[in-house]
């Protein structure tokens, strides 16, 4: 079975940073376009990043120069490292794979950023 | 940058019913590469609908795409009380890969 899973997250203080993990399984990773996608609370979905298989990377204009995308094939997993948080960063962050579409998704992990 | 709107922004309906769902891009946008997802509270989305209106693996019939140019719509031929949800489209061409502000389709 394809599947994303997710690990990381957790609270921060604003200024502070976190990494977010996804590790794939059950599909070719190393060929693979890997997305970071979130969803602030009672907002819709906002895509952050991407990383495609030669490792070029793509940001929104909120996150750059403060996340960074990364990709391990040899485990199978990507990565976003978040930077100099801020209040606006509070939400569920899923990493998802694109194939005709953001086809398989991770379960999400919550990003809470406080003082 | 291509824009996407979504109307309605919330439409109530009954199960049984059908439900059409407008996404509308600023400007005229390759069929291709326009995605529609479900998503509901506490769970990841879910890819309904690729290139414009062929379905996702395991998505029933009852959800159909269509649409070319600016305006693209999503069907749910009969609601059933598990299609009460979220829907968004995206043009995934290439960054940003942008979402539609989404319609909440709730239970009238």
């Amino acid at each position: 079975e394809d599947q994303l899973v997710q690990s990381g997250g957790d609270v921060a203080h604003p200024g502070g940073s976190l990494r977010l993990s996804c590790a794939g399984s059950g599909f070719t990773f190393s060929s693979s376009r890997l997305h970071w996608v979130r969803q602030a609370p009672g907002k819709g979905l906002e895509w952050l990043s991407a990383i495609g298989p030669t490792g070029t990377t793509y940001y929104t204009d909120s996150v750059k120069g403060r996340f960074t995308i990364s990709r391990d094939n040899a485990k199978s997993s990507f990565y976003l490292q978040m930077n100099n948080l801020t209040v606006e960063d509070v939400a569920v962050y899923y990493c998802a794979k694109r194939s005709g579409g953001f086809d398989l998704w991770g379960q999400g992990t919550m990003v809470t950023v406080s003082s | 940058e291509i824009v996407l709107t979504q109307s309605p922004g919330t439409l109530s309906l009954s199960p049984g019913e059908r439900a059409t769902l407008s996404c509308r891009a600023s400007q005229s946008i390759s069929s291709a590469y326009l995605a529609w997802y479900q998503h509901k509270p506490g769970q990841a989305p879910r890819l309904l609908i690729f290139g414009a209106s062929s379905r996702a693996t395991g998505i029933p019939d009852r959800f159909s795409g269509s649409g070319s140019g600016t305006d693209f719509t999503l069907t749910i031929s009969r609601l059933e009380p598990e299609d009460f949800a979220v829907y968004y489209c995206q043009y995934y061409i290439a960054s940003p890969f942008t979402f539609g502000p989404g319609t909440n389709l709730e239970i009238k």
